[in-house]
């Protein structure tokens, strides 16, 4: 079936360091992506998504551009904050509309 | 102003009771969801409801069941608890659609089973 795969973790980081969380998808269709993020104690919110090939999704200095060539979703930003610590989950909605999400990824950023 | 509320947020109670968590949404979504997430963040969804009626029905044992009295409230009865259903139990709603397909999710309902 649809599904995603992503980066274990858990990740890392300094202050200002750059991070990518890389997640790759398997789907028959053409499913949009997503990427949720759960601050600590929290529920799961949107961060940004994207519908389409080549759509680049961006929100609070993080992006993921749709390639549909390398069926990747990957997450980036370049200059973390200590308050970007948090679960990070890729995933994707194929045609059945089930939204399908990856393990998720943990992201520590040290100040 | 929250948008998707859960009571109640922690829920401590012996192996063999029966226990409910309550979900409404105040978003005039029509699609209402319960996800289980495990010790590893492992996000798992269990049920679906469309405008009061059940469309996603998961490989969840018998002893959970899902009801919702109308499109804003979604609510999860659990018969028998064991220890293995100790998880975070997360309520969400979204439109349906593929265009606006965000979900909203509540804080969540942390159950321990002892």
């Amino acid at each position: 079936g649809d599904s995603v795969t992503q980066m274990e973790g858990p990740v890392t980081l300094s202050e200002e360091a750059f991070l990518t969380i890389n997640c790759t998808y398997t789907a028959t269709g053409y499913p949009s992506l997503f990427w949720y993020v759960q601050y600590p104690g929290e529920g799961l919110q949107l961060l940004l998504k994207a519908t389409k090939a080549d759509d680049k999704g961006s929100n609070k200095g993080f992006e993921a551009t749709y390639r549909k060539e390398t069926t990747s979703f990957h997450l980036e930003k370049g200059s973390v904050q200590v308050s970007d610590s948090a679960v990070y989950f890729c995933a994707l909605v194929p045609n059945d509309y089930k939204l399908s999400f990856g393990a998720g990824t943990t992201v520590t950023v040290r100040a | 102003d929250t948008a998707v509320s859960q009571t109640p947020k922690y829920l401590v109670t012996q192996m063999g009771n029966d226990k409910s968590i309550k979900c409404e949404q105040n978003l005039g979504h029509d699609t209402m969801y319960w996800y289980k997430q495990d010790s590893k963040k492992f996000l798992k969804i269990m049920f679906s409801y469309n405008n009061k009626e059940l469309i996603i029905n998961e490989t969840v044992p018998n002893r959970f069941s899902p009801k919702s009295p109308d499109k804003a409230h979604l609510n999860l009865h659990i018969n028998s608890l064991e220890l293995g259903d100790s998880a975070v139990y997360f309520c969400a709603s979204s439109y349906t659609g593929l265009a606006t397909y965000e979900q909203y999710f509540g804080p969540g309902t942390r159950l321990t089973v002892t």
